[in-house]
């Protein structure tokens, strides 16, 4: 079955960190472009960002929001992506999904994780 | 940065058809994706290029792409098709979505 699984929210105090985590199965995740997009509570979608394959550059592109604050990365041998959230804003609060970006599709996210919650708050 | 417009709120009549605009400027240079998204769900991919379907979705979706204009139509509306919806572009190495648009079924 193709599944993205995210994990990693919580409960953090503005300025903090947390690194939120996405275990990919089902697909072959080392040729997958993968993206980070979030919701905030009540609101509409925000792309975060993504990172190319490995054979393609592994390099990232960032929404403007976040640039220089949120760094992601991936770990092909455990088919899992990563997203490095530091110096964290009360406006970063809302649910981070792990979208997988579909080279048939023309990169449209073909494939979403359920989500994780992310509160940051004092 | 690129904005795309989407109406707040759109209504449809059981069976009848409904039409969500995603406006942009000069948008029919780029690719737009449609996205559905239920209440606690993550969204779905519904059309892909301006007017590709995933495998899966119903021919009842269809799109277009003109101008400063996409849209998306989905015809013999059914109470199922009520979620939000999103379009989708790239721009200057960024994704941008459109401000969402509520499609409610009568």
């Amino acid at each position: 079955e193709v599944q993205l699984v995210e994990s990693g929210g919580g409960l953090v105090i503005p300025g903090g960190s947390l690194r939120l985590s996405c275990a990919a199965s089902g697909f072959t995740f080392n040729n997958a472009w993968m993206s980070w997009v979030r919701q905030a509570p009540g609101k509409g979608l925000e792309w975060v960002g993504r990172i190319k394959s490995k054979t393609d550059g592994e390099t990232g592109d960032y929404a403007a929001p976040v640039k220089g604050r949120f760094t992601i990365s991936r770990e092909d041998s455990k088919n899992t992506l990563y997203l490095q959230m530091n110096s964290l804003k009360t406006e970063d609060t809302g649910v981070y999904y792990c979208t997988r970006g579909s080279g048939t599709y023309y990169g449209a996210s073909d494939i979403w994780g359920q989500g994780t919650k992310v509160t940051v708050s004092s | 940065s690129y904005e795309l417009t989407q109406p707040l709120s759109v209504s449809v009549a059981l069976g009848q058809t409904a039409s969500i605009s995603c406006g942009g400027n000069n948008i029919e240079r780029k690719n737009v994706h449609w996205y559905q998204q239920k209440p606690g769900q993550a969204p779905v991919l519904v059309l892909y290029t301006d007017y590709l379907r995933p495998s899966g979705i119903p021919e009842r979706f269809s799109g277009s792409n003109s101008g400063n204009t996409a849209t998306l139509t989905i015809s013999r509306a059914q109470a199922g098709d009520e979620a939000d919806y999103y379009c989708q572009v790239w721009d200057s190495s960024a994704y941008v979505f459109g401000t969402g648009t509520k499609v409610t079924v009568l």
